[in-house]
C-alpha cells in the first residue's frame, strides 16, 4: 500500500482564520514533506521532516507552521494567510535514509478569501 | 528555485501513437522519478530510476536514466485517452538533511481534437 491521505480535500478560509491541514501515512516512512503547488506549475517544497524532526524549511513565512506529532502524522497549521497563499497543498512521504521514491497525497485545495 | 528543463511543454496525442518527453539538468542526480498528475489530484509516481543507464518499464511506460546522470526520458507507447494529464520529471540527490526533489516544468499531454 502506497497511500498518503490528506484532509480536508477543500478548505476556504478568511485571512483572520486559523486552520490546519492533516496528512497521514502508514508505510513506515520516516520522512514527510509539505509542498505548495500553484496552477500549471510543479510542486514547490516547503518543509521536510526526518525522524519527526524538522530538517528543511525552505524559507517559508511563519504564517505556515508545520508539526509532526508522530511518525505517521504531519500537520500544517495556517494563520493569517494571504489570498496569494491559495494553492494546492500536497503532503508526501518517503524512506528517510538514502534516495527513495516520494509518494504524494491527493492534496488540499486551499482558497484564502 | 531551480527547475529542470522538461520538453516538450505540451503535446497532442492521437490514440495509438507513441509519445516521448525528456528532462535535462546542469546538475547530476542519483535518482530520477516520473510522475503523472490529473487535475485537482496529487502526483502519482509512475517510474523510479536509480542507476545511470538504467532502462525501466511499467506497462506501456518506459523510462531511462541518462549515462551522464543529468537527463532522463519517458516514453508512452500506444497512447490511450486516459494518458491525458501533466507529466513531471523530478531529480533527487540524497543529502543527510533530507531528500529534495527538483522538478521539471511539466509536459501537458492533450488529446488531438
Amino acid at each position: 500500500d502506497t497511500e498518503v491521505t490528506q484532509t480536508p480535500k477543500h478548505l476556504v478560509m478568511g485571512m483572520t482564520n486559523k486552520k490546519s491541514l492533516k496528512c497521514e501515512q502508514h508505510m513506515g516512512h520516516r520522512a514527510m514533506y509539505w509542498y505548495k503547488q500553484k496552477a500549471k506549475k510543479p510542486p514547490e517544497l516547503m518543509f521536510v521532516y526526518s525522524y519527526e524532526k524538522l530538517s528543511i524549511n525552505e524559507s517559508v513565512p511563519s504564517r505556515f507552521s508545520p508539526e509532526c506529532p508522530n511518525s505517521s502524522l504531519l500537520n500544517l497549521h495556517l494563520h493569517a494567510l494571504q489570498p496569494e497563499d491559495s494553492a494546492l497543498y500536497l503532503c508526501a512521504s518517503s524512506q528517510a535514509r538514502g534516495s527513495y521514491e516520494q509518494y504524494f497525497g491527493p492534496g488540499t485545495r486551499l482558497t484564502v478569501t | 528555485g531551480q527547475q529542470l528543463n522538461q520538453s516538450p511543454q505540451s503535446m497532442f496525442i492521437q490514440e495509438g501513437e507513441d509519445v516521448s518527453m525528456n528532462c535535462t539538468s546542469s546538475s547530476i542526480f542519483n535518482t530520477w522519478l516520473w510522475y503523472k498528475q490529473d487535475p485537482g489530484e496529487g502526483p502519482v509516481l509512475l517510474i523510479a530510476l536509480y542507476k545511470a543507464g538504467e532502462l525501466t518499464s511499467n506497462g506501456r511506460l518506459t523510462a531511462q536514466f541518462g549515462i551522464t546522470r543529468k537527463d532522463s526520458f519517458l516514453n508512452i507507447s500506444a497512447s490511450i485517452p486516459s494518458d491525458v494529464g501533466i507529466y513531471f520529471c523530478a531529480g533527487q540527490l540524497y543529502k543527510a538533511a533530507g531528500n529534495k526533489l527538483t522538478f521539471g516544468g511539466g509536459t501537458r499531454v492533450l488529446v488531438k481534437p
